[in-house]
């Protein structure tokens, strides 16, 4: 993989459900991880970076595991609420001379709706 | 701390004029990264000032440039606007150690 990829590109589920995403991307001179949630008309909101092997990182209902030898990260969440209703970016530093402060490269997003 | 702000919020423009959008970064932070987010896609990076240099470019034509100002703020032109300009543009800031980008609401840009 060459690219930072998402899976679904839509998800509609409904209140109280689990559900989880994709965000596939190279695994060869992976530096970072990162998650953000983008409610409509207002800014990206950053979730995790995440930057080691085996990193599980959770913020209230919402968690997030890392892969990197094989290049993918989930992201979960446990009884979801119409709040959640979002787009769900992942980017990565690629081709950014192995730093962080580089350019992110974006997944096209997740659309998560979540039915009352 | 009012995070990162950016305007206008809005702006109509005809194709072949020219278009200045503006961030201001987050209190503390001193680099400055520009995004295009078209309909249905994930935000494209166009490029990072850092102490009012470009430090790194994506894969723009030269009618996208930038500037950084002292205080740290941004300025996003684009020249020549083609149709196909249309987008979202977001700036996003950082401190350059964390790595962490915080990103503005967008200037939603419609080029007629």
């Amino acid at each position: 993989i060459l690219n930072v990829e998402q899976s679904p590109q839509s998800l509609h589920v409904q209140e109280g459900d689990s559900t989880n995403f994709t965000c596939s991307f190279p695994s060869s001179n992976f530096y970072a991880l990162h998650w953000y949630r983008w409610e409509t008309a207002k800014s990206p909101e950053a979730l995790f970076v995440m930057t080691l092997n085996g990193d599980e990182k959770k913020k209230g209902r919402i968690s997030a595991t890392l892969n990197t030898k094989e290049g993918y990260s989930y992201l979960y969440i446990k009884g979801s609420q119409p709040e959640d209703s979002a787009t769900y970016l992942c980017a990565s530093p690629l081709f950014s001379g192995g730093t962080s402060y580089g350019k992110l490269t974006f997944g096209q997003g997740t659309i998560l709706t979540v039915h009352p | 701390d009012a995070g990162v702000t950016q305007s206008p919020t809005h702006l109509i423009k005809t194709r072949g004029q020219q278009v200045t959008l503006r961030c201001s970064p987050k209190s503390g932070h001193d680099t400055v990264s520009w995004y295009q987010q078209a309909l249905g896609q994930g935000p494209q990076f166009i490029f990072q000032y850092y102490e009012e240099e470009e430090r790194q470019r994506g894969n723009f034509p030269d009618r996208f440039s930038g500037h950084q100002f002292p205080n740290y703020s941004s300025e996003l032109n684009v020249n020549a606007l083609l149709l196909g300009d249309s987008a979202l543009y977001l700036c996003a800031s950082s401190d350059g150690t964390s790595g962490e980008q915080f990103f503005g609401p967008g200037t939603r840009l419609t080029v007629l």
